[in-house]
């Protein structure tokens, strides 16, 4: 079963530094969607990509995020200058027909960001 | 803003019982709800999705519903087994963005 995936499983950062947070969606997906969950909250959208441009953000996802396909296969997330709360896990999801659809998002692993 | 809770935070259960897990929200202009269930240390994975329309869904011995007008919705384990030992959350599917709940921890006991 096609899947979702994401690497590192943990990257270990000091703050100020940049982070690239890469995933794989579902190779006929056309949404892709980044969240995070700090250790104990909730899980928070971040934001959906569209089309090569991003469609919907938060108010978390400020000028330090940045998102990019940089190829057919790859989805990332940077983060520009890493701060101390920005150490949660971080998730990938993808899907066929977008949020507002009846479709289902499928998730990666996740990406577990420590920021030192 | 939407506001999303589920109670109870946790709950055990031996196996067998039959259980349901709650969501309330305020905000009812959504697209759809979606339970999930989340593995320690792992992603999300989705369970049921329910459209705006609807009222609810089944999979298995799983059942969703969703009555926008009290913004509730439920979460209905049938004959519950050790391997649905989990957290389980909800999220509503909004306008504006994807809002979820912090979750409900399940502990089937054999």
């Amino acid at each position: 079963e096609p899947e979702v995936t994401q690497t590192p499983s943990h990257q270990v950062t000091q703050m100020g530094q940049e982070v690239i947070l890469r995933c794989v969606p579902i190779s006929n997906h056309l949404y892709f969607y980044w969240y995070r969950q700090i250790l104990g909250q909730k899980v928070e959208f971040l934001v959906s990509f569209y089309n090569n441009e991003i469609s919907e953000k938060s108010e978390i996802f400020d000028d330090q995020f940045s998102v990019e396909r940089p190829d057919g296969s790859n989805f990332t997330l940077k983060i520009r200058s890493t701060k101390l709360e920005d150490s949660a896990m971080y998730f990938c999801a993808s899907n066929l027909a977008g949020r507002r659809s009846t479709d289902t998002q499928y998730f990666g692993p996740g990406t577990r960001l420590t920021v030192l | 803003k939407q506001e999303v809770t589920q109670i109870p935070a946790a709950l055990s259960v031996p196996e067998g019982e039959n259980l349901v897990l709650n969501c309330s929200f305020t905000d009812s202009a959504i697209y759809n709800l979606q339970w999930f269930r989340q593995d320690p240390g792992k992603g999300l994975t989705s369970l049921l999705l329910i459209q705006s329309s609807q009222r609810e869904q089944t999979s298995g011995r799983l059942n969703a519903s969703l009555d926008k007008s009290s913004g509730r919705s439920t979460l209905y384990i049938a004959a519950s087994q050790p391997g649905d030992s989990a957290t389980y959350l909800c999220a509503l599917g909004g306008y504006q963005k994807v809002t979820f709940g912090i979750g409900t921890k399940l502990q089937v006991i054999p």
